[in-house]
């Protein structure tokens, strides 16, 4: 089944305490890209990856890191969590966003609450 | 700036009837524009999308939408609402960079039987 995972789906950590979230999809997709999703905010775009090896800032990239080293994986790590990341978190992919792109495919979301 | 604007939190429908959610966007060059839908405890499914072309875009579930370049909007519509249509819905529109996506602030969609 086509499908983009991430793990874990809910966390509840300390401020200060390193985390990643990870996220993997089995659809040969080029492109990946975390978001945040914020009630009356909608969804804020993190970082996106066009490639292996190839990442950039979204709007809100303050206080996340990403990397790109295999295609299927595009992992999100929070090195020092704060209380205002405290968020629902998705992974998306798209096969390509060259020529106004294709759809995006939405894992189920991480639930991070930061104390 | 690159801008998508979702002016109402909520639309309110009886079942049968027709609905609108309104988007309109603000964006450099051509836009590539996009609707997704949330269920309760769910990630966001594609409905459809304008890249180029006729300005009446059809989707999924009987969704469709409509390009105006001169208002600058993007509504989604469906004939008949159903119930099973009642989700948070979001309007996304590609960037000037066409690489970064802007997402409006999402509608509730009540529909009611």
């Amino acid at each position: 089944e086509a499908q983009v995972t991430q793990n874990p789906r809910y966390l509840i950590t300390v401020t200060g305490k390193k985390l990643t979230v990870t996220c993997s999809q089995n659809m040969n997709h080029e492109y990946m890209s975390w978001y945040r999703q914020d009630p009356g905010l909608g969804l804020r775009q993190i970082y996106y990856s066009m490639n292996v090896e190839v990442t950039d800032k979204g709007d809100v990239p303050e206080g996340y890191k990403v990397s790109r080293k295999e295609k299927r994986n595009f992992p999100l790590i929070l090195e020092s969590p704060s209380p205002n990341q405290t968020s629902l978190y998705f992974c998306a992919s798209s096969s390509t966003v060259v020529r106004g792109g294709d759809e995006q495919f939405f894992g189920p979301g991480t639930r991070l609450t930061v104390l | 700036a690159q801008s998508v604007a979702q002016p109402e939190d909520q639309v309110n429908v009886a079942e049968g009837n027709p609905l609108t959610v309104k988007c309109t966007y603000s964006v450099s060059g051509n836009p590539y524009l996009f609707w997704y839908v949330q269920y309760p405890n769910r990630g966001l499914q594609f409905l459809l999308k304008y890249i180029t072309g006729d300005n009446l875009v059809k989707g999924s579930y009987g969704f469709e939408a409509e390009f105006n370049k001169s208002q600058t909007s993007f509504h989604l519509k469906k004939p008949s609402a159903l119930v099973s249509d009642s989700a948070l819905y979001f309007c996304a529109v590609r960037g000037y960079n066409f690489n970064k996506f802007y997402f409006g602030s999402g509608t509730k969609l009540n529909v009611k039987p």
